[in-house]
């Protein structure tokens, strides 16, 4: 059981560039979603889905698209990398109903330079 | 938005301390959880609170959903050096489709 996992592990990407971050689960899980962590901030919320077909924007949404063709994939584009969007990106699922307990992913640090 | 306020930032302890963090937001929720995140992993769930009021541990952890709903806290007892990393406080609110909003963490550094 591999739970969350995120590919690649760490990318640089010159300014303007595309790219996609994978995330895949293992666990038939209903919800999955993608964070964003800077230094001081926390984690803020990119991109949710609340099951094949479903997506939503979170708090940061802007210069990300995403899609959810089937249960276990949910891809993170970059459509033209920036600076700011230097970040550590982490990818996170749960079951749907009331348990809240989300899996993350180990992340994958992108650096734009 | 909403947004949780965590405290302290940091904290530097002594191995066999006890340690306590808290969270709390102007705005009340449903669910509050804790995580805890090692250098270089994603975050951990550590305990996960659903009701106003409830007290849940697990091992040396002990976390307070507050009756207010608008606040919750984390004590970690005894602390030992593996206690080391940045903890969060989540929280989750009706209608939110079950998003998680997160505190900015509290980094924790035990000196053996």
């Amino acid at each position: 059981n591999a739970g969350v996992t995120q590919t690649p592990k760490f990318q640089v990407l010159k300014t303007g560039q595309s790219m996609t971050l994978q995330c895949a689960q293992d666990m038939n899980h209903e919800y999955m979603s993608w964070y964003r962590q800077d230094p001081g901030m926390g984690l803020r919320l990119i991109h949710y889905s609340v099951g094949a077909g479903i997506t939503d924007q979170g708090e940061v949404p802007n210069g990300y698209n995403v899609s959810r063709s089937t249960t276990e994939d949910f891809p993170l584009r970059l459509l033209s990398a920036a600076p700011s969007q230097t970040s550590v990106y982490f990818c996170a699922s749960k079951p749907g109903g009331a348990d809240y307990g989300y899996t993350f992913g180990s992340g994958t640090r992108l650096t734009v330079v | 938005g909403q947004q949780l306020n965590q405290s302290p930032q940091s904290m530097f302890i002594q191995e066999g301390e006890d340690v306590s963090m808290n969270c709390t937001s102007s705005s009340i929720f449903n669910t509050w959880l804790w995580y805890k995140q090692d250098p270089g992993e994603g975050p951990v769930l550590l305990i996960a609170l659903y009701k106003a009021g409830e007290l849940t541990s697990n091992g040396r952890l002990t976390a307070q959903f507050g009756i207010t709903r608008k606040d919750s806290f984390l004590n970690i007892s005894a602390s030992i050096p593996s206690d080391v990393g940045i903890y969060f406080c989540a929280g989750q609110s009706g209608g939110s489709q079950g998003n998680l909003i997160f505190g900015k963490g509290t980094k924790l550094s035990v000196k053996p």
